[in-house]
């Protein structure tokens, strides 16, 4: 089973704000870097957020991470339907020496 | 531009044995390390292993130790995974992907492996 822990959905109308929570523990999430990836059906995953907070080249600013301790957060503000999508935490686990991946949250506009 | 594409992906007995490729283009393969995450049908990320850019450190999920190997060849820009005693719950999309400065930043389409008898 998954190290982190995610919620399995989270819904809102359009420009609305979600936040996906990613708990995991002081051998990841406190000890590392946190990445975001999204990803919809039939199509490999997309780097989305990294080092807990930066956005890459070509991320729109509707989306920002945070961390604090073992937990971090993925916010998405002025959702639109373009953002239905599952949505991972991931970084590495220093005691288990692996990649750990978050459980997965399947983001809905209503 | 920068990509990754995966294949050797197929139909394979349980027992039996099955290799996947990935090749890089658009970016200096020698120069990073690299992943493989396979996604069972329906089912999240599931991280199977890593290589050093030089190939000289190796980790994997503890239920493919043993069984499969990751190695590289850097003249050929080329990721493999060789998949020994292929089990039933190894079914899945596989996908290689580049660890970048800061996570896993560039990911192939995926190739799919289905271990059926």
């Amino acid at each position: 089973q998954s190290v982190l822990t995610q919620p399995p959905s989270v819904s809102a109308a359009p420009g609305q704000k979600v936040t996906i929570s990613c708990s995991g523990s002081s051998s990841n999430i406190e000890s590392n870097a946190v990445t975001w990836y999204q990803q919809f059906p039939g199509t490999a995953p997309k780097f989305l957020i990294y080092e807990d907070t930066k956005r890459p080249s070509g991320i729109p600013d509707r989306f920002s991470g945070s961390k604090s301790g073992t937990s971090a957060t993925l916010a998405i503000t002025g959702l639109q339907t373009g953002d239905e999508a599952d949505y991972y935490c991931g970084t590495w686990d220093n005691s288990l020496s692996a990649e750990v991946f978050g459980t997965g949250t399947k983001v809905t506009v209503l | 531009q920068v990509q990754l594409v995966e294949s050797g992906g197929g139909v394979v007995q349980p027992g039996r044995s099955l290799r996947l490729s990935c090749v890089a283009s658009g970016f200096t393969f020698r120069n990073y390390g690299m992943h493989w995450v396979r996604q069972a049908p329906g089912k999240g990320l599931d991280w199977v292993g890593r290589i050093s850019y030089d190939g000289s450190n190796i980790y994997y999920r503890d239920s493919v130790k043993g069984r499969f190997t990751l190695s590289r060849d850097n003249s050929k820009n080329t990721l493999y995974l060789q998949m020994n005693n292929v089990r039933s719950d190894d079914t899945a999309v596989y996908y290689c992907a580049r660890f970048g400065p800061s996570g896993l930043d560039v990911w192939g389409q995926g190739t799919t492996v289905m271990v059926s008898s």
